[in-house]
């Protein structure tokens, strides 16, 4: 069964820190993606990599930062966080075009 | 650019009721559609898809077909259940240098009562 992990269900941070969301997948997909999630405005796409090492700005990008070192790793950073970032997170792999989701970590910056 | 445009919600139903969930998109080229489904607390889960004009994706006993004519791939079921309550994305997905990045609606909450 295919799957899509991430590392923390819930986070709690302070305005400042910096965070690491890491994502892993088991089904040796090329394409990866992190989105946030907010009511009212469905799933935006924050980055995603098409290949190791390999990364394309979404259409949210700003204070975000996104790294790809093993092909099954996919970790999304945020180099200050801010109050704003507060969100929901989920990170996808695709084969072809169907996507499959983690669970998404809910992150709270105060 | 590419979009999707499906119903706000939230839509609310009883048990055993027929379910229609309208989705409109506008693309170039030939896009593959999507139906996407969350349940409370989890990530979104593939519920079915089609892949070209006239095609029929159905599981769990709904039903979305691709209309080219209309742009439109509204989801439906005949007779809802209490577990059926969730959020519903339409997608769509088109290939663009040889990567694959999909475009999702907002979101339609269901809720269904017993």
């Amino acid at each position: 069964d295919v799957k899509v992990t991430q590392s923390s269900r819930y986070l709690v941070k302070r305005t400042g820190e910096k965070v690491f969301l890491e994502c892993v997948q088991d089904m040796d997909h090329e394409n990866m993606f992190w989105y946030r999630q907010d009511p009212g405005l469905g799933l935006r796409l924050i980055y995603f990599s098409y290949d190791v090492k390999m990364k394309e700005k979404g259409d949210i990008p700003e204070g975000y930062s996104v790294s790809r070192e093993k092909k099954e790793r996919f970790s999304l950073i945020l180099e200050s966080a801010s109050t704003n970032q507060t969100s929901m997170y989920l990170c996808a792999s695709s084969s072809r075009n169907t996507q499959y989701f983690g669970p998404g970590t809910r992150l709270t910056v105060l | 650019g590419n979009s999707v445009t499906q119903m706000e919600g939230p839509v609310t139903l009883s048990e055993e009721a027929f379910l229609t969930i309208n989705c409109t998109y506008t693309a170039t080229g030939y896009p593959s559609l999507f139906w996407y489904v969350q349940y409370p607390g989890e990530g979104l889960q593939l519920l079915l898809k089609a892949t070209k004009a006239d095609d029929k994706g159905s599981n769990k006993g709904f039903e979305a077909t691709y209309r080219k004519e209309t742009t439109s791939f509204h989801l439906e079921k005949g007779s809802v259940q209490v577990s059926d309550s969730a959020v519903y994305f339409c997608a769509l997905g088109t290939s663009s240098g040889g990567s694959y990045i999909p475009t999702f609606g907002r979101g339609t909450s269901l809720i269904v009562h017993p």
